[in-house]
């Protein structure tokens, strides 16, 4: 069984504080990194596919990192603000028919 | 929009019974998935297909079957629904056209079992 694990499990942070989250998963047999945001009431939704050691990516405030060697990735995001309040799930890409979702950090910002 | 729906949308049902739910797309995608969403567990595959009649199982398959006997429509059914499948069910498409593998998820089915 692959275990992708994400933490913290959740965060409060107060509007404008920046703040990070790290899925870990299995550095063998490694094909992509996803990571989806998912909004309450809503459906996730993919924010960032990642697949190269050293990968970087942004989406405006919201930039991730990535590490296959060691099997982890970091999610940041600059300036909180009210609308990022979601869960951030990661999942790792082992091959290309079944992503392994972790858990989720739950995210809430204070206005 | 990926252009994918699910049916119904949410459910009651009692213990016991048979249910199935429906996951429809548009777009002609060969990958779908059946997932479930339960609190402390994030999203766990329940069933995938890579194409028509071509299924396989996932993590949490136990008490669920699927069909797909059209490109369009995936099928989940419980058998004999149980308490412990109240849940929220997702589907969702694999994009492969870009390489990227994302997926794209449907509205989900809240389904509860009395």
């Amino acid at each position: 069984i692959l275990n992708v694990e994400q933490s913290p499990q959740s965060l409060h942070v107060q509007e404008g504080d920046s703040t990070n989250f790290t899925c870990s998963f299995p550095s063998s047999n490694f094909y992509a990194l996803h990571w989806y945001r998912w909004e309450t009431a809503k459906s996730p939704e993919a924010l960032f596919v990642m697949t190269l050691n050293g990968d970087e990516k942004k989406k405006g405030r919201i930039s991730a990192t990535l590490n296959t060697k060691e099997g982890y990735s970091y999610l940041y995001i600059k300036g909180s603000q009210p609308e990022d309040s979601a869960t951030y799930l990661c999942a790792f890409l082992r091959n290309t028919d079944k992503l392994i979702f972790g858990t989720g950090t739950r995210l809430q910002v204070f206005p | 929009d990926a252009g994918i729906t699910q049916s119904p949308r949410h459910k009651v049902t009692e213990t016991g019974t048979p249910v199935t739910l429906r996951c429809h797309q548009t777009e002609n995608h060969r990958y779908m998935y059946w997932y479930r969403q339960d609190p402390g567990h994030g999203l766990r595959l329940i069933h995938y297909s890579y194409g028509v009649k071509d299924t396989d199982k996932g993590e949490v398959s136990d008490g669920y079957s699927v069909s797909r006997s059209k490109t369009e429509d995936f099928l989940l059914t419980l058998e004999s629904a149980t308490s412990s499948q109240t849940s929220v069910y997702f589907c969702a498409i694999r994009e492969g056209r870009s390489g990227s593998y994302e997926q794209y998820f449907g509205p989900g089915t809240r389904l509860t079992v009395t």
